[in-house]
């Protein structure tokens, strides 16, 4: 069964850059199926797709965050990573790993493995 | 950018009656190629990350109970739970993979028990 887990500080101070890893065991992350995902929620609120890469490197960001957003990969250690600079108490989310199922048009689509999040707050 | 607006924001409904939530997309996501829908549903209970419900528009992830049902077409879906159940209050998120793998999400439908 595949989990992934998310890992990093829980208290990042505002200007500072915001880091977390997500370890996938159960599966390969060099699967050609798949894309990897990042998302965040900030409490009381709905998620927000913040980027995606793909085991070979490839990434692709939601423009509203791209500039300060950077995710990357490494294969031997089945992980992926996030890395979000100069954050403010608006960054204050739950920050969750997923496979996004959707790397080919026929391809189901969507996120359909998650790991639990991460609650990261933004504080002096 | 693809925007996805849900309603209600909110909704409560009798046990064993049925709930009906709604997406619309501000452009179609249906790919004429293969005439699929790139519409998925999620559902998220407290404390828990979000669940893949339905992909396709209409198609149940496993294990999915069949009272769980996704339709609609082009920039109109919907989400019915035929027969509520205690388990299923949570908060339903729509979601579309037309522009994959860019996204985006519906705000959010809380299902509450009537």
């Amino acid at each position: 069964q595949l989990q992934l887990q998310e890992s990093g500080p829980g208290l990042v101070k505002p200007s500072e850059t915001l880091s977390l890893t997500c370890t996938v065991s159960g599966g390969s992350i060099s699967s050609s199926n798949y894309y990897w995902g990042w998302l965040r929620q900030p409490p009381g609120k709905g998620l927000e797709w913040i980027g995606t890469i793909y085991y070979s490197g490839g990434t692709y960001y939601n423009p509203s965050l791209k500039s300060r957003v950077t995710i990357s990969v490494d294969t031997s250690k089945n992980q992926f990573s996030l890395k979000l600079n100069s954050v403010t108490a608006a960054d204050t989310a739950v920050y969750y790993c997923a496979r996004d199922n959707s790397r080919y048009y026929d391809s189901i689509g969507g996120f359909d493995y998650w790991g639990q999040g991460t609650l990261v707050t933004v504080s002096s | 950018d693809i925007v996805m607006t849900q309603s209600p924001d909110s909704l409560a409904v009798s046990l064993g009656e049925r709930a009906t939530i709604n997406c619309k997309s501000s452009q179609s996501v249906l790919y004429s190629s293969n005439n699929k829908n790139y519409l998925a549903w999620y559902q998220q209970k407290p404390g828990q990350p979000p669940k893949l419900l339905i992909y396709w528009a209409s198609t149940r992830e496993s294990g999915v109970p069949d009272r769980f049902s996704g339709g609609g077409s082009g920039t109109d879906f919907t989400l019915t739970i035929s027969s509520l159940q205690a388990e299923d209050v949570a908060v339903y998120y729509c979601q579309q993979y037309y522009t994959t793998p860019s996204y985006s999400f519906g705000q959010g439908t809380k299902l509450e028990i009537k």
